[in-house]
């Protein structure tokens, strides 16, 4: 089955404590992007990447780290995690672009940080 | 600044009435926009890409409309249905930079029986 599949599903984490967030695609999509969702602001970029090794910021990346060395892999790191951070995340992917294809989404990875 | 604002944040029909949802937005020039829905502890699914040049989209009870003089997507569900009830998202992509991509915050829509 096509999906993106996020690791975990609910984390709770003290301030400063470094997390990695896995997300992993078997769509062979080279685009790949990370987003916080809040109540109110809707859906933001935090990263983005066009392909392997290619990561790029979005909206809101200040706090947060990319690495993408295979293509189906983009995990997000949080060095140093603050209350602020405290969110929903979603990972997602796309064959090309986003001109023409839709974004798939994983199920999403709710952080708190306290 | 860019702004992305879908009519409300919640919306309540009858079932079988046409639901009409709004996407405004405000400097930007988007080349398509994207319909999502979201349900409840899930990730948003696909729903509809409209491009720039065309005024209207139907895929069986959804159609999509995109007019860029007004700066406006509406999004209508004809016969709605209780199981239509989630969070529906907009987004748009730009036309300079189609990485680019950007959302408004949604409208819940509530159908009720």
């Amino acid at each position: 089955e096509a999906q993106v599949t996020q690791n975990p599903r609910y984390l709770i984490t003290v301030t400063g404590k470094k997390l990695t967030v896995t997300c992993s695609q078997n769509m062979n999509h080279e685009y790949m992007s990370w987003y916080r969702q809040d109540p109110g602001l809707g859906l933001r970029q935090i990263y983005y990447s066009m392909n392997v090794e290619v990561t790029d910021k979005g909206d809101v990346p200040e706090g947060y780290k990319v690495s993408r060395k295979e293509k189906r892999n983009f995990p997000l790191i949080l060095e140093s995690p603050s209350p602020n951070q405290t969110s929903l995340y979603f990972c997602a992917s796309s064959s090309a672009g986003l001109n023409n294809s839709p974004l798939h989404f994983g199920n999403g990875t709710r952080l708190t940080v306290t | 600044s860019q702004k992305i604002e879908q009519n409300s944040e919640a919306l309540n029909i009858q079932e079988g009435k046409t639901a009409t949802l709004t996407c405004n937005y405000t400097n930007y020039s988007p080349a398509y926009l994207q319909w999502y829905r979201q349900d409840p502890g899930r990730g948003p699914v696909f729903l509809l890409l409209i491009r720039e040049n065309e005024k209207e989209k139907r895929k069986e009870r959804l159609k999509v409309t995109f007019d860029t003089t007004l700066k406006q997507s509406l999004f209508h569900i004809t016969a709605s249905q209780p199981a239509d009830s989630a969070t529906y998202l907009c987004a748009l992509v730009g036309a300079y930079n189609n990485n680019d991509m950007r959302f408004g915050a949604g409208t819940r829509l509530t159908v009720k029986p």
